[in-house]
């Protein structure tokens, strides 16, 4: 119940194009769902969050789609740039997992010019 | 600021040595992590500090044993690593509780020959 799965593994995008990552979850209790990024040989860094309360958060071409009843959310990059190419971690919290946030295996995204 | 610093950037040690890694935040933070990371994979939790106070280990080995100084500082004790324990070995801090964003460093490599 305290898992978070995310897919895909690895994802290769155009430049210009849309890339789309998917977390799901089980546990109802979770209530914070941060989107890491994390590039070779950095620490993560917090990307964009949501709370189960709003549908969809946008920060600039990122935006996060959220679905409570199916316990699915999403990251879409608009535009993706060959910066963009990094490791992205969903991730969540929630009152039963103390201090843990519950991470997604990770998702590769590469960029092609 | 949302600058955790961390020292060593990269660590090379023997089996016997005795080494310490530090972390180091301004931001006011009350809740410090260490985390371990190993290639492809999802950071893992290892201690938690509130207020100064170890509150979460995460059935560490006590070969690690982690110190909090004070509440800008975080340390780890590394004494008889083993081959395995290689990783990057992340710090993050958060205002105080498990619904604040953590904020991490950009870690220590260390590699235990």
């Amino acid at each position: 119940q305290q898992q978070v799965k995310q897919s895909p593994q690895s994802l290769i995008v155009q430049k210009g194009g849309i890339s789309i990552i998917n977390c799901a979850y089980e546990n109802t209790a979770f209530d914070y769902f941060p989107w890491y990024q994390q590039f070779p040989g950095k620490g993560p860094a917090l990307l964009i969050a949501i709370r189960p309360d709003v549908s969809e958060k946008k920060e600039g071409r990122f935006t996060i789609s959220f679905n409570k009843s199916a316990k699915q959310f999403s990251l879409h990059i608009m535009d993706s740039q060959p910066g963009d190419s990094a490791t992205y971690f969903c991730a969540a919290y929630g009152r039963d997992s103390n201090y843990q946030l519950i991470w997604g295996a990770g998702t590769k995204l590469i960029i092609k010019p | 600021d949302t600058e955790v610093t961390q020292t060593p950037k990269h660590l090379v040690m023997g089996m016997t040595n005795k080494k310490s890694l530090k972390c180091e935040q301004h931001m006011g933070h009350r809740a410090m992590y260490w985390y371990k990371q190993k290639a492809k994979k999802p950071p893992e939790l290892m201690f938690v500090y509130s207020y100064e106070k170890l509150s979460i280990n995460e059935s560490v080995p006590s070969r690690f044993s982690p110190e909090c100084p004070n509440s800008s500082l975080l340390n780890l004790h590394l004494h008889a690593l083993q081959p395995e324990d290689s990783a990057l070995y992340l710090c993050a801090s958060s205002q105080v509780t498990y619904q604040d964003t953590q904020y991490f460093g950009p870690g220590t490599r260390l590699t235990v020959l």
